[in-house]
């Protein structure tokens, strides 16, 4: 079975704290995603990885950044997190060169983060 | 910009009822359209990827059809379970990497 584990299902923490969301594929994917969810909007694209040390910015990388050193493991990095950053967000795999439309992508179960 | 609409919002049905909702996105330039179900506290899953103008697709008692010319696709339904609960998504694949989601229909199934 596929599997996409992210490391916390909830993390509060302070306005200015450096925080690390980490993301872990078990099924070989060449690409990874970081989106965002909010009340009444879609999911939102952060980042996207579709090779070790490949990355490239989605729509709202604004206050990111991310790090692929191996295959399975995607971070998303809020350097200096703030309250407008309080979200649930969602890591997600796919297999191919991402340019197949019938590309799936396998979704992890979120981290709703809170920044006090 | 492209925009992924989603109708309702939110929708309370008794088991049993059949439902539908609609996802609406651009016509133009259209390469695929995938379903994706989010249960509470899990993660989203893939219902279905439809390419082609007429497609229709099927999962035990959900389905899914297609019309690219006027740019929505409509999921169904039979006879709702209250395991149906669940937030439905619809996602316009633009081409290269991006993925388009619309926000969702949340549909609650009272037994």
């Amino acid at each position: 079975d596929v599997k996409v584990t992210q490391s916390s299902r909830y993390l509060v923490k302070r306005t200015g704290e450096k925080v690390f969301l980490e993301c872990v594929q078990d099924m070989d994917h060449e690409n990874m995603f970081w989106y965002r969810q909010d009340p009444g909007l879609g999911l939102r694209l952060i980042y996207f990885s579709y090779d070790v040390k490949m990355k490239e910015k989605g729509d709202i990388p604004e206050g990111y950044s991310v790090s692929r050193e191996k295959k399975e493991r995607f971070s998303l990095i809020l350097e200096s997190a703030s309250t407008n950053q309080t979200s649930m967000y969602l890591c997600a795999s796919s297999s191919g060169a991402g340019r197949t439309s019938t590309d799936t992508q396998y979704f992890g179960p979120g981290t709703r983060l809170t920044v006090l | 910009i492209l925009n992924v609409e989603q109708s309702p919002q939110s929708l309370h049905v008794q088991e049993g009822d059949s439902t539908n909702f609609t996802c609406s996105f651009p016509s133009s330039n259209f390469y695929a359209l995938h379903w994706y179900r989010w249960e509470t506290a899990k993660s989203p899953e893939a219902l279905f990827v439809m390419t082609l103008n007429g497609d229709e697709k099927k999962k035990g008692r959900i389905s899914a059809t297609l019309n690219t010319k006027e740019g929505y696709s409509y999921l169904y339904i039979k006879g709702s379970q209250p395991e149906d609960s669940a937030t439905y998504l619809c996602a316009f694949w633009t081409g290269g990497f991006k993925t388009i989601f619309g926000a969702g229909t949340r549909l609650f199934v009272k037994a």
